[in-house]
């Protein structure tokens, strides 16, 4: 079954230090991957996504991911984190059909808090 | 600016009193989706549209309808709201880049 998991559901971290995000993925056909971040009471933003090309996917805030097929996984880094971080970070998958990426399976999230 | 639009973001209403969620994308995207969002469960698909008049269930389908009459709308109809109904939710179109999401809408059925 096609599948998205988050084993962390709280992590926290001092602001400054690096952190990582795991997103592990069970899905028959090429994936296309994606992580978002949602800020209490907000909608959700999409923080990077890989299609295919270099595993190595940069996105906004300072983030990144690494797509590395052997391990089914996808995670999420930042090398110093600010207090501004702090939110609830969603992965999914999804996959291209008829032109459009169709539907998207979500992990249950990872929510970060940021100590001073 | 390319954008999906709910309305209403918040809505409180009555067990069995039919409600409406309107949902409009401006970047002529032919697929459409709704996704319920709750604690601990992430976002589930509810139905999606890859065009006008397709329509299909998602994965929590049960107690929802949908209609795409026209390209840019894709509305949610709950016929007769019940509690377990009380949800995050959020509409989405998306083509080969990917998801453009709405800013949500916050229903609680009492």
């Amino acid at each position: 079954a096609q599948s998205v998991t988050q084993p962390d559901i709280h992590i926290t971290v001092s602001e400054g230090a690096s952190l990582e995000l795991r997103c592990n993925y069970s899905y028959g056909a090429t994936p296309y991957l994606f992580w978002y971040v949602q800020s209490p009471g907000q909608g959700l933003q999409l923080l990077l996504k890989y299609f295919s090309g270099d595993t190595l996917v940069q996105g906004i805030k300072g983030f990144e991911a690494e797509f590395k097929r052997s391990q089914s996984s996808f995670n999420l880094r930042k090398p110093s984190v600010h207090w501004s971080d702090a939110a609830e970070y969603f992965c999914a998958v999804g996959a291209q059909y008829g032109g459009a990426t169709n539907k998207l399976i979500f992990g249950t999230g990872t929510l970060l808090a940021v100590q001073p | 600016e390319a954008q999906v639009t709910q309305n209403p973001r918040y809505l409180i209403t009555v067990t069995g009193k039919k409600l409406t969620v309107t949902c409009s994308q401006n970047m002529n995207h032919e697929y459409m989706s709704w996704y319920r969002q709750d604690p601990g469960l992430g976002l589930r698909q509810i139905y999606y549209s890859m065009n006008v008049e397709v329509t299909d269930k998602g994965d929590v389908p049960e107690g929802y309808k949908v209609s795409r009459k026209e390209k840019r709308n894709f509305p949610l109809i709950l016929e007769s709201p019940s509690p377990n109904q009380t949800s995050l939710y959020f509409c989405a179109s998306s083509d080969s880049y990917g998801y453009t999401f709405g800013s949500g809408t916050r229903l609680t059925v009492v």
